[in-house]
């Protein structure tokens, strides 16, 4: 089955850029798309097909994937921005296509 | 306003069952494709299940697969999980979620645009 994997921290001072990676086997030939967790709350998508921002979600998100890599990257970062975020993507390359979630990366805003 | 409500976790004992619902508001919900997520807790996202939009086509993580059966009733606007021989490690918040499909230059995709706040099973004895 395909993985995903993000690495479980990332800590960043305010005003700096956080940028959160999503490893996957040839990930760049899927679209990624990225999710915010609040504790307590349910997800809140963020980045979808690689990086495109729903509506409402600042400019301050982005995304990238190419190669065995998806980025997330929060610039300017605010202290409301602390908070997990994960990675998805669709696994259609075999008879039992699925929904994949990368392992989970913890922002923390020193 | 848009809204995914879920209701009928519980503390239910390994073995047993529960029915879990969700009541979709504000939107066509006959017109998209939906899923539940779970997350244990403590632990990360995990996509649980997926049904199109009139239910025809339905699909499992493999470790809820011949367990879990999940429905839908566009008339009631409404999604269901039936959870059956539940495990201690069916513990977890479980999300509905509605999906939206896109397609591309690397080919069709889905993801979840729309979160409900999610209801609790703690299976434990």
């Amino acid at each position: 089955s395909y993985v995903l994997t993000q690495p479980p921290s990332v800590s960043v001072a305010p005003g700096k850029t956080a940028r959160i990676t999503c490893g996957g086997n040839n990930i760049g030939s899927k679209s990624v798309h990225w999710y915010q967790q609040k504790p307590g709350q349910a997800p809140v998508l963020v980045i979808y097909y690689d990086s495109d921002r729903p509506s409402g979600i600042p400019e301050r998100f982005s995304g990238s994937n190419s190669g065995n890599t998806a980025t997330l990257t929060i610039s300017r970062v605010e202290a409301g921005d602390e908070a997990d975020y994960y990675c998805q993507v669709w696994d259609s390359s075999s008879d039992h296509p699925r929904d994949v979630f990368g392992t989970g990366t913890k922002v923390t805003v020193l | 306003e848009v809204q995914l409500v879920e209701s009928g976790g519980g503390l239910v004992q390994p073995g047993g069952s529960l029915r879990l619902s969700c009541a979709a508001s504000g939107f066509t919900f006959s017109s998209y494709e939906m899923n539940w997520v779970r997350q244990a807790p403590g632990k990360g996202l995990e996509w649980v299940s997926y049904i199109s939009s009139s239910g025809s086509t339905i699909y499992y993580a493999d470790s809820v697969k011949g367990r879990f059966t999940i429905s839908r009733d566009n008339a009631k606007n409404s999604l269901y999980l039936q959870m059956n021989s539940l495990r201690a490690e069916d513990t977890a918040v479980y999300y509905c979620a509605r999906d939206v499909y896109g397609s591309g230059s690397k080919g069709y995709y889905y993801y979840m645009d729309v979160w409900g706040k999610g209801t609790t099973v703690t299976v434990s004895s």
